[in-house]
Formats: C-alpha cells, sequence, structure tokens
C-alpha cells in the first residue's frame, strides 16, 4: 500500500495563477483532509470531506476549493494564488471517526507563492 | 487563546535524557489525544494514542492525559539522536462525527550525540 500520496511535491506559483493539488489514499477510507502547516502555528484545516461527493470548510477555508469525486482522490484547488498562500500543504485520511480511528498524512507539497 | 497550547521550543537535550513534552488545553469535550512526530521535510506520522484520562506506554514512550487539569504528556526515556523531530499533540471530540482534529503548535526536539 502506497498509503496517502500527494502531487506535486514542490511547486513555485507567481501571484494570480492557479494550481490544483492532488491527494489520493488506497486505504479506502472515508474522511479526507487538507491542512496547511504555518511556522509558529501548527496545523490548520483547510477544508475536509467526509464521504465522496461532500465537502466542508474547515478553520482556513478562503482562497482555497475542493471536490472529491472519488472517494479516493481530494483536489485542493487555488483559482488566484496569493504570496500569504505560501505554506507546507498536507493531506490526510482516515476511517470514519470513532475510536482508534485516526488521520494517516502524506508526505506534504510545499507551495512557494511569488 | 488557542484551544491547544504547545511550547514550541526548541528543546535540545543530550543522548539518554529523559524528554518531557507537554500540551494544555481548553475544551472539556476532547476525549482523544495523540502524539504526532513529524521528522522535517515529511508528513506527521502518529507516534501514540490515548483515550480519555490515564497513561499509555509503548517502549520507551509514555503518554498521560489528566483530564482534570486539561494537561497532557509526552515522555521519552533514553532519548536517541533518532528521536529528533517536532512532536505535535492532536485531540478531538467524542462525539465528533468529522474526525477534525485540532493540533498544538508542536515542539521541535533535537537529541544531542
Amino acid at each position: 500500500n502506497a498509503g496517502v500520496t500527494q502531487t506535486p511535491k514542490f511547486r513555485v506559483l507567481k501571484t494570480g495563477q492557479s494550481m490544483t493539488l492532488l491527494c489520493a489514499q488506497d486505504m479506502n477510507h472515508e474522511y479526507m483532509y487538507w491542512y496547511r502547516q504555518d511556522p509558529g502555528m501548527g496545523l490548520r484545516l483547510i477544508h475536509y470531506s467526509v464521504g465522496e461527493g461532500t465537502t466542508a470548510k474547515g478553520e482556513v477555508p478562503d482562497g482555497y476549493n475542493v471536490s472529491r469525486l472519488k472517494k479516493q482522490n481530494f483536489l485542493l484547488g487555488l483559482e488566484s494564488a496569493a504570496p500569504s498562500q505560501t505554506s507546507v500543504y498536507f493531506c490526510a485520511s482516515s476511517y470514519v471517526a470513532g475510536v482508534g480511528k485516526t488521520q494517516y498524512f502524506g508526505p506534504g507539497t510545499r507551495l512557494l507563492v511569488l | 487563546q488557542k484551544e491547544v497550547e504547545q511550547d514550541p521550543g526548541p528543546l535540545s537535550v543530550p543522548e539518554g535524557a529523559i524528554v518531557s513534552l507537554n500540551c494544555t488545553y481548553s475544551n472539556s469535550a476532547f476525549q482523544y489525544f495523540m502524539w504526532y512526530r513529524q521528522y522535517s521535510r515529511k508528513g506527521p506520522e502518529l507516534l501514540m494514542y490515548t483515550y480519555s484520562s490515564g497513561n499509555k506506554e509503548d517502549g520507551r514512550f509514555t503518554a498521560q492525559v489528566d483530564k482534570s487539569s486539561k494537561y497532557i504528556s509526552l515522555f521519552i526515556r533514553d532519548s536517541q539522536p533518532s528521536d529528533s523531530a517536532t512532536y505535535l499533540c492532536a485531540m478531538r471530540g467524542g462525539s465528533s462525527n468529522t474526525g477534525k482534529l485540532i493540533f498544538g503548535q508542536g515542539t521541535t526536539l533535537q537529541v544531542k550525540p
């Protein structure tokens, strides 16, 4: 099993450009999450999904959109990138919430917006 | 005030030392408590998981939860240079149907040979 994979690993964007980050998991997890990690801020939840075709806002959703058309994939989109979106983005997945069920993380995507 | 507070460090200790990492929280509804370890330029990986109060031990690692004080700890015995990483505490409520976790800032630990 590959677990949780993220594409791309690193990207440089100019202000105003758009891009899509792809997250894929092969563990048949229902729940998927997108976080951003910034120095001194820890992990902050951007959007999440509790199943195929469903998405919901997290703590810092502004400037991002997501889609979950297939159970195994969760896409994060930046329509018009801003320097404030320079960060490391992590995707995570989990089984339905319950005892012993926790989140498994991907390796991250480093994004630099100039 | 953040729901979960964690001293970012950095914390530097000699090899073989006992390390204590801590988090405090404000939401009394939190029931599940986790510690993640994150090596440089990698994703977080689950290290320890505890439900409600009490202790849990796994090898050199011990997790403690004191719900009355809203305080959780991770102890590392006989610390090794390979333990050098950032340690993130995370927690969530028992009734959560979304699985959303609230993370601390993370504490950076360096174990010197």
